[in-house]
């Protein structure tokens, strides 16, 4: 079956305006992740969401970012009034629990912010 | 405070031998999961192995096997017979707590491998 997709896969946007970055994770799998890289903060948790139970959103960075998952599906990251430290890769990862918990990534976004 | 270090920050290997890739993770917990992931350069982040905190044996896929040192908090990955196609970005994470708890992973700092014809 088709994996986690996300899009765009590159975005290029200038300081100040607003980004959606989406993704469509694996069919069925009711978690999801996601999480930034970059170059000086390596891999960061930033929000999961698990069914319908309120989202963890303890690894947004300020309140310009922001997601939702509509119909326990795709999700959308957005990230208002962006500044150039939010460039970054956007990683968007699912699962589908169990014991194991394996979490599996799309691609990613690109972010530059000029 | 959990944390996973990758001491190695590039690895050399030749091509068809085997290569260990440090991990060390740090947790109070004792439930617990150990993964390493393999990142191209393409970007997308590819599930390579798992070890959770209770198994007795060691996790192996195919030409990846997971050395686990539960005392010494080490989960060191081992490739065998690298292929030119393992030259990627390695990284190691731990999740904490039962699978019922956010799963949120931590990400070591990863390891860059490059195999050598």
């Amino acid at each position: 079956g088709a994996g986690v997709s996300q899009s765009p896969s590159n975005k290029v946007t200038e300081k100040g305006k607003d980004v959606e970055l989406r993704c469509d994770p694996i069919s069925g799998h009711t978690a999801l992740y996601w999480y930034r890289q970059s170059l000086g903060q390596g891999l960061e948790f930033l929000i999961y969401f698990q069914g319908n139970s309120a989202p963890d959103k303890s690894g947004l960075p300020s309140d310009r970012f922001s997601a939702e998952r509509t119909g326990g599906s795709v999700s959308t990251l957005t990230i208002q009034r962006t500044q150039q430290e939010d460039s970054a890769v956007y990683l968007c990862a699912s699962s589908s629990g169990g014991s194991k918990n394996i979490q599996y990534f799309g691609a990613g976004t690109r972010l530059s912010v000029l | 405070a959990q944390k996973i270090t990758q001491t190695q920050p590039g690895m050399f290997v030749q091509e068809k031998e085997a290569v260990t890739l440090d991990c060390t993770y740090d947790t109070s917990d004792q439930s617990y999961g150990l993964f390493w992931y393999k990142q191209p350069s393409s970007g997308e982040m590819i599930f390579l192995i798992y070890q959770g905190s209770y198994d007795e044996q060691n996790a192996t896929e195919g030409r990846y096997s997971l050395n686990f040192q539960k005392a010494r908090k080490s989960a060191n990955l081992v490739i065998s017979a690298s292929q030119l196609g393992d030259s990627a970005m390695y990284f190691c994470a731990m999740r904490e707590g039962r699978s019922g708890n956010t799963g949120k992973l931590i990400f070591g700092q990863g390891t860059t491998l490059q195999v050598k014809p």
